[in-house]
């Protein structure tokens, strides 16, 4: 069975300080690694996909890098806005479902 | 680009009533796609439609649950009779590629007393 685990659960962060967010996966065949963004009350929002080790995407302070065993989501100087729980899932080659981990909690303080 | 649409938002119900989710995907796209978090638990893959088809319905928990798509447009779920151990809130998604990303609702919170 696909399986996801996310480091830490929850952190806090001062605004500016950078850190990273750490996924590990154990899937039988990777098709993607997929980062979501969940705000309170809402659903998760589509970040990045992943295909291969090696991978890197950005968008804005975060950056999202893949190797075989793991994915890690860099946030950089990060700002109050970027508080949020951030979900990691992969999806197994010959399925299309995806296997979620429970998320970090991130909050930045002004 | 109007976005997927859940509804109700919350639901609080009975022990052995029945009840209805709806979801609304963003028009065109084929894929739809429902998932469950239950309380201190990771979200959970329910099952997948391709237009009207089900495609995967692997993580759909027992017979009281039933989905269906109706015209390969909106999708209901119903849970009959519902139980205490079903609640949690129930995402629909909806994507037109299968390995890209979905584009999440915002759930229903499902209440079961």
């Amino acid at each position: 069975e696909d399986q996801v685990t996310q480091s830490p659960e929850a952190l806090r962060l001062q605004e500016g300080e950078s850190s990273s967010l750490n996924c590990s996966y154990t899937v039988s065949g990777l098709r993607g690694l997929f980062w979501y963004r969940q705000d309170p009350g809402k659903g998760p929002e589509f970040l990045f996909t992943l295909y291969s080790a090696g991978e890197e995407k950005e968008k804005e302070r975060l950056k999202a890098t893949l190797t075989k065993k793991e994915s890690f989501l860099h946030i950089t100087a990060p700002k109050p806005e970027d508080s949020a729980t951030y979900l990691c899932a992969v999806q197994a080659r010959g399925n299309n479902r995806l296997a979620f981990g429970k998320g970090n909690q991130v909050v930045v303080i002004p | 680009e109007a976005g997927v649409t859940q509804f109700p938002s919350h639901s609080v119900i009975e022990k052995g009533q029945t009840v209805t989710l709806r979801c609304d995907p963003i028009s065109g796209h084929d894929n739809l796609y429902w998932y469950r978090r239950v309380m201190g638990k990771e979200i959970k893959f329910l099952l997948h439609f391709v237009k009207e088809s089900k495609q995967d319905e692997s993580g759909m928990p027992n017979n009281r649950f039933l989905a269906e798509r109706t015209g390969g447009t909106y999708s209901t779920l119903k849970v009959q009779p519902a139980e205490l151990e079903d609640s949690g809130v129930y995402f629909c998604a909806s994507s037109l590629r299968t390995d890209y990303g979905y584009t999440f609702g915002s759930g229903t919170r499902l209440t079961v007393v």
